[in-house]
């Protein structure tokens, strides 16, 4: 089956440790995507690429690096630099990021608690 | 610059009730797109529909039925006959077309037996 696959679901760290979260998609998706959720909040974009080795910044990308190596393939890592990385990480996909014309598909997220 | 408002934030039904969730944006563009996501408590989103800003047909989809209107900028979600599986956090969003969504902060559904 197609889909995103984020490992893993549960993700314990310790404050001043840089941590990675993967997000792999067998989709054949160009655009991939990274969002941060807090509770009681919306969806916030951290970094997207629309191509291989080719990213921006989203709205809250302070703390956080992306990379793109692979077209399956967008790990993120949250950096000691981010100062409340505890939150619930959702990656997503889409066919292409023509602004719309194409719907995100999300994976199952990981959720990220530093102590 | 682009906002979603999801002015309900929890809303409590029982069973077989209908429900409206409401979403409102704010754009200068005229092309754009307006989404519909669930999330249920397992934390995956998952989509339901897609609309752009040149189609104000309704959309209906067995229970859930959709109503768009330009007018007061509004892209509302109904379910019909409510069900505990429809308990979920759902999100609407919106996409002007530089590939970024921006998304409300969610209505929590809760649908009891």
């Amino acid at each position: 089956d197609g889909g995103i696959t984020q490992s893993p679901k549960y993700l314990f760290r310790k404050e001043g440790q840089n941590v990675t979260l993967s997000c792999e998609q067998n989709l054949n998706h160009d655009a991939m995507y990274w969002y941060r959720q807090d509770p009681g909040q919306g969806l916030r974009l951290i970094y997207y690429s629309q191509i291989v080795n080719d990213f921006q910044k989203g709205d809250i990308a302070e703390g956080y690096s992306v990379s793109r190596e692979k077209k399956e393939s967008f790990p993120l890592t949250v950096t000691s630099a981010q100062k409340n990385p505890t939150a619930f990480y959702l990656c997503a996909s889409s066919a292409e990021s023509t602004g719309g014309r194409y719907e995100q598909y999300f994976g199952p997220g990981t959720r990220l608690t530093v102590t | 610059a682009q906002k979603v408002t999801q002015a309900q934030t929890e809303i409590s039904v029982v069973e077989k009730e209908d429900v409206t969730l409401d979403c409102v944006y704010e754009t200068r563009d005229t092309t754009y797109y307006l989404f519909w996501y669930k999330q249920p408590p397992s934390g995956e989103l998952v989509f339901l529909i897609r609309r752009n800003s040149f189609d104000e047909q309704n959309e209906i989809s067995g229970r859930y039925s959709w109503n768009f209107q330009k007018s007061t900028s509004s892209f509302n979600f109904t379910i019909t006959a409510s069900q505990v599986v429809d308990s979920a956090v759902y999100f609407c969003a919106f996409d002007s077309g530089y590939s970024t969504l921006t998304f409300g902060k969610g209505t929590m559904l809760l649908v009891s037996p």
